[in-house]
């Protein structure tokens, strides 16, 4: 069956340090992964796309990557800052009409 | 640009009785999706709208819920008859179709409650 995970329901960790999530997929050939990030209260914000020929996408404090062979996506912050504290989700297009999948999310909390 | 609007932002109704949510999505944005987010999950697509033709609504329970987005703009999710299982926050999300980055912009949200 389609399967998206997400490794942890909660990753806490302390301010400076570099925060890791992972995205895992079964059954899926994406042409891109998304990933989100969610507030209580809110709606998804999204933050970064990457394409499945691109390895690697950074944005300010962030980086993505995106590996094909193991089905896998690793969401980095450095620096952290509590105010990364928040929900991040990923997405991968996924459905029958080219629609995102979300995976669960991962709860963040940066301690200061 | 002002981003997708919702409404109402709450609500609360016993089983078996009707809701209706509204959004009005950004300005120029042809496609329009629903999505249901129960509590710890991620958004699960209902429906998602190209103008106002149906594209996707494999996951939308037909037999109780409906969605219609009249005139290509504003969109109307309707519940009829409520279950305990509705319970979750009604999201709606805007996008261009062919963007650069497919990015989809999301409202704040509707949250029911079916006690």
């Amino acid at each position: 069956s389609q399967k998206i995970e997400q490794n942890s329901e909660a990753l806490n960790i302390q301010e400076g340090k570099t925060a890791t999530l992972t995205c895992n997929y079964t059954n899926y050939s994406p042409a891109y992964l998304q990933w989100y990030r969610q507030d209580p209260g809110r709606g998804p914000v999204f933050l970064l796309l990457i394409r499945e020929n691109e390895k690697e996408k950074r944005k300010e404090r962030l980086k993505v990557t995106f590996d094909t062979t193991l089905k896998q996506s690793l969401f980095h912050i450095t620096a952290s800052q509590p105010a990364d504290s928040a929900t991040y989700l990923c997405a991968l297009l996924g459905g029958s009409q080219g629609n995102l999948i979300f995976g669960k999310g991962t709860k963040l909390s940066v301690k200061p | 640009e002002a981003g997708v609007a919702q409404s109402p932002r709450y609500k609360i109704i016993e089983k078996r009785q009707s809701v209706a949510f509204w959004c009005n999505p950004i300005s120029g944005h042809a496609t329009l999706y629903w999505y249901q987010q129960i509590l710890g999950q991620g958004p699960k697509l209902l429906i998602q709208f190209q103008n106002n033709g149906v594209v996707d609504d494999s996951q939308l329970p037909k037999d109780r819920f409906s969605a219609e987005r009249l005139k290509g703009v504003d969109s109307t999710l309707k519940i009829q008859p409520a279950k305990l299982e509705d319970s979750a926050v009604y999201l709606c999300a805007s996008s261009i179709p062919s963007g650069p980055s497919y990015e989809q912009y999301f409202g704040p949200g509707t949250r029911l409650t079916v006690t």
